[in-house]
């Protein structure tokens, strides 16, 4: 059966309710997270990292939580804007020179005012 | 401090023609990384080069597929005979070492669509 915290495709949430966006990696060996934001017709943008000697994170309106243990990633975001309204990505990447960043499914995050 | 810098945006290439994709990296950065798009999916890794040096192309085709760092210059992804399979949004990342936990910046991206 599905798991607690599946991925979803589809995020709608009213302006001010928090936002939580979910993803599962691939690889037990990967140490480094990052959460981009993309918007239409534009390239991915840094949102927040995390290293896998974490469990949690906060930046601005932003925390990502790490689960290794069943290899899942949140994204939470606070008091959710009309801005925020986008295509999110998780990333993965192992902690060797030169690694490519392996992304996750993306969950496109729609705010209502 | 100008970010990522891709050209075109946007490429519109006839079966079989040359598409050849330009990305200047960050000030500073030497690593530059190449992604794939293909609508409603995530990014694909295609080839990581440093200057004057292909060091993993292992995400790109065998074939018609190529990518060049100069020492002068932009980094160029070049794509032979296109076809309409190679319809995506093309994206280059720079970071300034090759250090995987160097957070990776990316362009705008150039759109190829191949009739």
């Amino acid at each position: 059966g599905e798991s607690v915290g599946l991925h979803l495709p589809t995020l709608s949430v009213q302006e001010g309710d928090n936002s939580i966006i979910n993803c599962a990696y691939s690889n037990s060996a990967s140490d480094y997270f990052i959460w981009y934001k993309q918007e239409s017709g534009k390239g991915p943008q840094f949102i927040i990292d995390i290293r896998s000697n974490m469990d949690k994170r906060q930046g601005q309106r932003v925390t990502v939580l790490l689960n290794k243990t069943v290899k899942h990633l949140s994204l939470q975001i606070a008091a959710t804007q009309p801005g925020d309204s986008a295509v999110y990505f998780c990333a993965e990447t192992l902690n060797q020179a030169g690694t490519a960043l392996i992304f996750g499914k993306g969950t496109t995050l729609s705010v209502s005012s | 401090n100008a970010g990522v810098m891709q050209n075109p945006r946007h490429l519109v290439r006839r079966r079989g023609q040359e598409a050849r994709l330009r990305c200047s990296p960050m000030k500073g950065h030497s690593h530059v990384y190449w992604y794939r798009q293909l609508p409603e999916e995530g990014l694909k890794f295609m080839v990581y080069l440093q200057k004057e040096n292909i060091i993993d192309e292992s995400g790109m085709p065998k074939e018609r597929f190529s990518a060049e760092f100069p020492k002068e210059g932009p980094s160029i992804l070049r794509i032979q005979q296109v076809v309409r399979g190679d319809s995506a949004a093309y994206f280059c990342a720079s970071s300034p070492t090759p250090n995987a936990q160097e957070t990776q910046y990316f362009g705008p991206g150039t759109r190829l669509l191949v009739l």
